[in-house]
């Protein structure tokens, strides 16, 4: 059974730092594609990230690019995402999910990142 | 902003049918295999409908999936109160390079 299980999530100033991670579990995790998916509060679901399965290529939306870091450890079957200066506009529910270009198969339960003052 | 755009909301009585749209373009829909996803309240997002019309293990045959041109189309037949829910379909946009979802549709039962 795949299982992918956020961390990390919680309250930061606007400025400032978070680093989430997420634990994979049953499937052959460096085999795959992970990308991270947000969804602020109220509002529709919107692709944040991604990264191939050997790490030698990664995907940023626009609205992140130079400020977050996708990155993953296929030793330890974890995927990273490391946001920094981070903006109100960043609150939402972070999910990590399998998956990148031709669909999304499983998603985590994901993890709450508010930005506030 | 999405690129690809879908109903608000749609509603039908149990047992009835209800379809949800999915208007996008030649560099997304025209081009790329749909995906659409079920959100229930307060929980994460799960795959309904893969590579256009192709459902997951588990996934009852009550929900279908098409695609025409730049559009796609998800239907539910014999509606239950357990299928109200958000659904968003999502697809890979060649001119943007990323992946992305339609506006959301609410299904009310």
């Amino acid at each position: 059974e795949v299982q992918l299980l956020e961390s990390g999530g919680g309250f930061v100033q606007p400025g400032g730092s978070l680093r989430l991670s997420c634990a994979a579990s049953g499937f052959t995790f460096s085999s795959y594609a992970m990308s991270w998916v947000r969804q602020a509060p109220g509002r529709g679901l919107d692709w944040v990230s991604a990264i191939s399965g050997s790490a030698s290529n990664t995907y940023y939306a626009d609205s992140v690019k130079g400020r977050f870091t996708i990155s993953r450890d296929n030793s330890n079957s974890t995927l990273y995402l490391q946001m920094n200066s981070l903006r109100a506009e960043d609150t939402a529910i972070y999910y990590c999910v399998k998956g990148y270009t031709y669909t999304i198969d499983y998603w985590g339960q994901g993890s709450l990142v508010t930005v506030s003052s | 902003q999405s690129v690809l755009t879908q109903p608000p909301s749609v509603s039908a009585a149990p047992g009835q049918k209800v379809t949800i749209s999915c208007s996008g373009s030649s560099s997304n829909i025209g081009n790329n295999y749909v995906s659409w996803y079920q959100q229930l309240p307060g929980t994460a997002p799960n795959l309904l409908i893969y590579a256009n019309n192709k459902r997951p293990s588990g996934i009852p045959d009550r929900f279908s999936g098409s695609r025409s041109g730049t559009s796609a189309t998800l239907d539910i037949t014999g509606l239950q109160t357990g299928d109200e829910a958000d659904y968003y379909c999502g697809t890979w946009d060649s001119s943007l390079s990323t992946y992305v979802f339609g506006t959301g549709t609410k299904v009310t039962v």
